[in-house]
């Protein structure tokens, strides 16, 4: 199946720094989505990415789907104690039968740590 | 209250006992999807249905069954567990499958197989 490769696989940072993950795939995707998930919960919607090149923030948050379809960054600024978790990146793309959306991929996942 | 919930939320059984994992929402979504997550692998999606009687296959749907008789719930059938599925499996839905809505995760599920 899809694969999609996030890095870094984990990060530790103090309190204010900004910080930037990304994926890349070898298939194109429709949708990229960024999810973060904390202890024992969920995966929790962060952004949706829609067209190739939109740019779109969530407060400190601002991600990018890439021109190429095949990518996507996540930014974080000036970083707080609760962004503390695991980011995912994920891509949508159309099903088996090729005529709806509905399988999505997910990244392995970023872990983030921020001392205080 | 809006939500996914799933049942059970720990479940220890053995190789080849069957096994079922509820999971229902009350939303009136019509996609919903089953994953499951793994140290360093992220999430993996198993199967996942855009409606009623509607199912398709994710990434990694070897040993699992689906079935979507209802809206609002999204069984998951191991007709025959192994140790290689002992993960944690979250149930999801969204409005629909187009990408263009919140998938919402349930609790999460840790099933392990000995």
């Amino acid at each position: 199946g899809q694969q999609l490769n996030q890095s870094p696989q984990s990060m530790f940072i103090q309190e204010g720094e900004d910080v930037s993950m990304n994926c890349t795939s070898s298939s194109i995707f429709n949708t990229w989505l960024w999810y973060k998930q904390e202890p024992g919960e969920g995966p929790v919607l962060l952004i949706a990415l829609y067209k190739a090149g939109e740019l779109t923030s969530n407060g400190r948050l601002t991600a990018q789907f890439g021109i190429t379809r095949k990518d996507s960054f996540l930014n974080i600024s000036a970083s707080i104690p609760s962004d503390v978790g695991i980011y995912f990146c994920a891509g949508l793309a159309r099903g088996a039968g090729g005529t709806s959306y509905g399988k999505l991929t997910f990244g392995q996942g970023t872990i983030l740590t921020v001392h205080p | 209250e809006a939500q996914v919930t799933q049942n059970p939320r720990y479940l220890i059984t053995v190789t080849g006992k069957k096994l079922t994992v509820t999971c229902s929402q009350n939303m009136n979504h019509e996609y919903m999807s089953w994953y499951r997550q793994d140290p360093g692998l992220g999430l993996r999606q198993i199967y996942y249905s855009m409606n009623v009687e509607v199912t398709d296959k994710g990434d990694v749907p070897e040993g699992y069954k689906v079935s979507r008789k209802e809206k609002r719930n999204f069984p998951l059938i191991l007709e025959s567990p192994s140790p290689n599925q002992t993960s944690l499996y979250f149930c999801a839905s969204s409005l629909s499958g187009g990408g263009s809505y919140e998938q919402y995760f349930g609790p999460g599920t840790r099933l392990t197989v000995t």
